[in-house]
Order: C-alpha cells, then structure tokens, then sequence
C-alpha cells in the first residue's frame, strides 16, 4: 500500500533552533510537496519538488527551506524556528507532475510548537 | 490567481440528514477540482475529483459532487450523515498547466446522533 511518512508525529523546539522535518515515500513519486495547516487558513503550499535536486517556492516559503538529495526523501527546513511557524506540518507526494488529474498521497502530520 | 472558497468553517448534521458542504471556484476556464476528507490525527486522502468526464462525480463513503460551470461550484453532497462521516472537509482545485493544489479553507462536519 501507499506510504508517506513524515519523521515525528510531535515535536517541541526552541525560538532559534534550526529544525528539520523528514518525509519518506515509498511509491516512487516524482512530486513531493511541503504544506502547512492552521485553523481557519486550511493548506498552504510552502515548497514543493518534482525532481531530485529540484525545489520551486510555494505560496509561503519564507522563513523555509528544502532539500531533496535522494527521489524518496523531502526534507523541511526551518533556519532559525519562530513562534509564528508553530502549526501543522503536512508531506504530500504525487507519481507524475505532468498528469493533473492525479491526486495526493499525505502523510500523517507532524505538529511542531516552537516555544 | 487560482482559488477555491467553501462557506462554512463549521456544519451541523443529525445522523440520517442530507450533508451540503459548498465549495466554489474562480478560474476562467474548467480547472480539475477535488474534495479531500481528513479525519482526526490523520493526513488527508482523497473522496473524490472532477476532470471533465462527467460533471456528477461518485467518490468514496456514499458522497457525490456536481461540477457546475455556469455557478463555478462544486458541491460535496452525502444523502444520509453518518457518524463517521465526522471530520475535516477540503476542497481543492488545480489549474490546467500547474502540478500545485490550491486548497480551501475547510469545512469541518459535526453529526450528531
């Protein structure tokens, strides 16, 4: 079966601390895409990838960064964590950016609070 | 830009009522539109998605949705509620030549026995 799996389920930083969030798939996606929830706002697209090695910025990256060494792996990358970036962290993936139609596969979330 | 619009943060239902969750678009040509569902502690999975084929589109757990181009709606409709069918409704839309989602806000659906 489809698998997404993002690292933490919870995770607790401090103001300033560099704070990395794992994704994993298993499905040999191309796509890969970080979003983040918060209530009232639903989804946003904060970076997303459709190669090794490729990133494009979404509708809110700053305060963010990614790196995609290896087809499987999409890791979030938070410089130096504010308390404004506490919120659900959501890792989707998708097989082929050309078809539209296709849908998401999501991981489970990981909620950070940055204290 | 791309957009969707779902009125409602929050909809009340009593088991066995009609569930209505609306959700709107704005594009100027017939993006591809998709209803995603995430329950408590969960990633989000897909009930259902419109890609021009059909404009009634039949997804997973009895919901439907109606693609109408003349209102830029697409409404998820269930005939009877049922508790499970509690959780987080999103609506979503992708514009042709785009590989992103654009997400709604959510709908959150209360049942109530």
């Amino acid at each position: 079966d489809v698998k997404v799996t993002q690292s933490s389920r919870y995770l607790v930083k401090r103001t300033g601390e560099k704070v990395f969030l794992e994704c994993v798939q298993d499905m040999d996606h191309e796509n890969m895409f970080w979003y983040r929830q918060d209530p009232g706002l639903g989804l946003r697209l904060i970076y997303f990838s459709y190669d090794v090695k490729m990133k494009e910025k979404g509708d809110i990256p700053e305060g963010y960064s990614v790196s995609r060494e290896k087809k499987e792996r999409f890791s979030l990358i938070l410089e130096s964590a504010s308390t404004n970036q506490t919120s659900m962290y959501l890792c989707a993936s998708s097989l082929d950016p050309r078809v539209l139609s296709e849908k998401l596969f999501f991981g489970s979330g990981t909620q950070l609070s940055v204290l | 830009a791309q957009s969707v619009t779902q009125l409602g943060s929050h909809v009340s239902v009593s088991e066995g009522a009609l569930v209505l969750l609306r959700c709107n678009y704005s594009s100027s040509v017939p993006p591809y539109l998709f209803w995603y569902v995430q329950y408590p502690n969960q990633g989000l999975q897909l009930l259902l998605k419109y890609t021009s084929a059909a404009t009634l589109v039949k997804g997973i757990n009895g919901f439907e949705a109606e693609f109408k181009k003349s209102e830029t709606s697409f409404h998820l409709t269930k005939p009877s509620a049922h508790m499970s069918d509690a959780a987080e409704y999103f609506c979503a839309v992708r514009k042709a030549g785009y590989s992103t989602l654009t997400f709604g806000k959510g709908t959150m659906l209360l049942v109530s026995p």
